[in-house]
């Protein structure tokens, strides 16, 4: 069945490093991708997304990266700082109506050494 | 900042036990979600709720499961008779709109659920 997966389930980052978390998807008919930051008891934040259209977006101190030739997915923050210690998840979905549901991967879960 | 707001935080209930849980979305937001995450997994798609009425559910969403918006702020998820696997984390989301790219969903805190 179709599904989006993570390479790596846990990553350990020293603090003012870079990271680079990635995703792979398998549904060629995905439209938009997103990464969402999940805090322990909170509920998934949203960082940053991507329309299929694009191979790069930045944000603050966020990029994420698609190539869809290998549908791969991948987030990198820059710099990292304590607070980005979190659970990160990808995530897909259509663009049309009546297929808007997120399809959530795994999670990565960052850890930032100080 | 706007943000969608869920009670209970958390609810231990028997099982065999109703369960409402609530949800206040955004307020100009029209598409509402639910969804849930039993611990250590990944977040997984309930229903989506549109124009007062459901737009999508997925399997697990069964008979037992129902969604209301009984009036202009709340959205609600009902759990007929709970069982030990509904035991998750259950989240509201909601939109602005549907089917457009940029169509951030923006999640509530949660709701953590313990059937016991």
């Amino acid at each position: 069945g179709e599904s989006v997966g993570l390479h790596l389930p846990t990553l350990s980052v020293q603090e003012g490093d870079n990271s680079i978390i990635n995703c792979a998807y398998s549904n060629s008919a995905s439209d938009y991708f997103i990464w969402y930051k999940q805090e322990s008891g909170k509920g998934p934040q949203f960082i940053i997304d991507i329309r299929s259209n694009m191979d790069k977006r930045q944000g603050q101190r966020v990029t994420v990266l698609l190539n869809k030739t290998v549908k791969h997915l991948s987030l990198q923050i820059a710099a990292t700082q304590p607070g980005d210690s979190a659970v990160y998840f990808c995530a897909e979905r259509g663009l049309n109506f009546g297929n808007e549901k997120l399809t959530f991967g795994t999670g990565t879960r960052l850890t930032i050494i100080p | 900042e706007p943000e969608v707001t869920q009670t209970p935080s958390h609810q231990v209930t028997q099982m065999g036990q109703e369960v409402i849980l609530r949800c206040v979305p955004i307020s100009n937001h029209l598409y509402f979600y639910w969804y849930r995450q039993i611990l250590g997994q990944k977040v997984e798609f309930l229903v989506s709720f549109y124009n007062n009425e459901i737009s999508e559910k997925s399997e697990i969403f069964d008979d037992q499961f129902s969604v209301e918006r009984p009036d202009g702020s709340n959205f609600t998820l009902k759990i007929r008779s709970t069982k030990l696997e509904d035991s998750a984390m259950y989240f509201c989301a909601s939109s602005e709109v549907r089917g457009a790219a940029g169509n951030t969903i923006y999640f509530g805190e949660g709701s953590w659920l313990t059937v016991v």
